[in-house]
């Protein structure tokens, strides 16, 4: 068990750039899950992957954000257009999917400064 | 919107002495989650409890659950400092659904 892996650990970027983030899950873990952290708060759910498929994505996802998970096993996050609004820590987390009693395992996160 | 509600957002204690933090939720469940945060790092998993236990264990960790009030608590006993971090409870939202949503989380300083 390696871990839930998150890069990069940190981005700076101007506003109106786009970045992308990627997260490794623990390799038998078939769920994959994306929150956004600001400070002082709660992880907020941002969307899961069951497998390659996206199950659900929060109404408070814009547009600009879209995540995707190939062939079923890393997934990559992406922010167009960024704005400061988007400067948060970005967590990923992994889980056995089916059971809804599976932990979830998260990563170190990605914090995005946006300038 | 959060799912879970923490009481208190922080809490301040002397090492050795217990600290209770409470969780409320919205809907029904059928299990509830507590996370701890280190500053800067990821959630880490500390325990769950079904909707058909009321109280569960682990270590220095009790947890109880009042689904006629939709509650829960967080007892650390004998606190350490190392024990400083964020706490979360967490649920789903809905049955039959992967998605997990997290409380805003309470805030435990101990001092040495």
């Amino acid at each position: 068990d390696t871990g839930v892996s998150q890069n990069p650990r940190h981005k700076i970027t101007k506003r109106g750039q786009n970045v992308t983030f990627r997260c490794d899950p623990i390799s038998e873990h078939n769920r994959l899950y994306w929150y956004r952290q600001t400070l002082g708060q709660g992880p907020e759910f941002l969307t899961y992957f069951q497998n390659e498929a996206q199950l659900e994505k929060s109404r408070l996802l814009s547009d600009r954000f879209s995540a995707e998970r190939p062939k079923g096993s890393f997934s990559t996050l992406e922010i167009q257009r960024t704005e400061q609004g988007d400067s948060a820590m970005y967590l990923c987390a992994s889980s056995r999917g089916g059971r809804e009693s599976s932990p979830l395992h998260f990563g170190n996160g990605t914090r995005l400064t946006v300038t | 919107s959060q799912q879970g509600e923490e009481d208190p957002q922080a809490l301040s204690i002397q090492e050795g002495e217990n600290a209770t933090m409470n969780c409320s939720y919205k809907t029904s469940i059928n299990n509830l989650q507590w996370y701890r945060q280190n500053s800067g790092r990821g959630l880490v998993h500390l325990i769950l409890i079904r909707s058909n236990e009321r109280e569960k264990h682990s270590g220095r960790l009790r947890v109880t659950l009042d689904t006629s009030k939709k509650s829960s608590s967080l007892l650390i006993t004998a606190s350490r400092a190392a024990d400083t971090a964020s706490y979360f409870c967490a649920t789903h939202g809905s049955s039959n659904t992967g998605k997990l949503i997290f409380g805003q989380g309470t805030t435990l300083q101990v001092k040495p």
